[in-house]
């Protein structure tokens, strides 16, 4: 599976959209790219997935870039309950369902 | 549906001792896997399983077994506790939908092993 590079922290105002960034720049033809969130210690909850094409869902929007190299996630407007880490996940289709968290965005949305 | 639980919520240990975290999922999941995570640290995978009878190892097995006798349950135990796996240990479980399915997270339990 292949790795994936997050900044370490970012901040947003409230009210405004959160793009955050991930490059996964090995990732192969059968690998999507998942995004989950963990608010304070809970579990980690799942966000939005894709492949290739851009997603969108009641939470967020995926922006994945043709080479596929990279990726975005768009919260549209972010409120002080967005504030969380995000985690991009890329996994394969095939073998072991083995989920690779790295150490994630910390998103802090500021009122 | 209860979803994903695990008991206990908080366990305290002395190094050397053994004990049992419980995760159970009523949704009828195939895939079932363990997580540690550490303070400040992204989540680890330490067992997964694919259907009752069948385990594998994560990232960071050593210390560690499980074993999957039914669909619902999947117990994570520590032989031998030491201080290194002080830590919130995270159970989830997958709908049996293929390659695209999404986790679901139990609400952790965390561990202190003095």
């Amino acid at each position: 599976d292949a790795k994936t590079t997050q900044p370490t922290s970012m901040d947003c105002a409230e009210g405004r959209a959160a793009n955050l960034p991930c490059n996964h720049s090995t990732i192969s033809g059968n690998e999507y790219v998942y995004w989950y969130r963990q608010i304070h210690s809970q579990g980690p909850q799942y966000i939005i997935h894709g492949l290739k094409n851009n997603e969108t869902n009641e939470m967020a929007s995926l922006i994945i870039t043709e080479d596929r190299k990279s990726s975005t996630l768009i919260l549209p407007h972010a409120t002080l309950r967005d504030t969380a880490v995000y985690y991009c996940i890329v996994r394969g289709t095939s073998g072991t369902y083995k989920y690779i968290f790295g150490t994630g965005t910390r998103l802090k949305v500021l009122a | 549906n209860a979803g994903v639980t695990q008991t206990p919520k908080f366990q305290v240990l002395k190094t050397g001792q053994s004990m049992t975290l419980q995760c159970a999922q009523d949704m009828n999941h195939e895939y079932m896997s363990w997580y540690r995570q550490d303070p400040g640290m992204g989540l680890r995978l330490i067992h997964y399983s694919v259907g009752a009878g069948i385990t594998d190892q994560g990232e960071v097995p050593n210390g560690y077994n499980v074993s999957r006798s039914t669909t619902e349950d999947f117990p994570l135990r520590l032989l031998s506790a030491a201080p290194s796996q002080t830590s919130v240990y995270f159970c989830a479980s997958s709908p049996p939908t293929g390659f695209q399915e999404t986790q679901y997270f139990g609400p952790g339990t965390r561990l202190l092993v003095l």
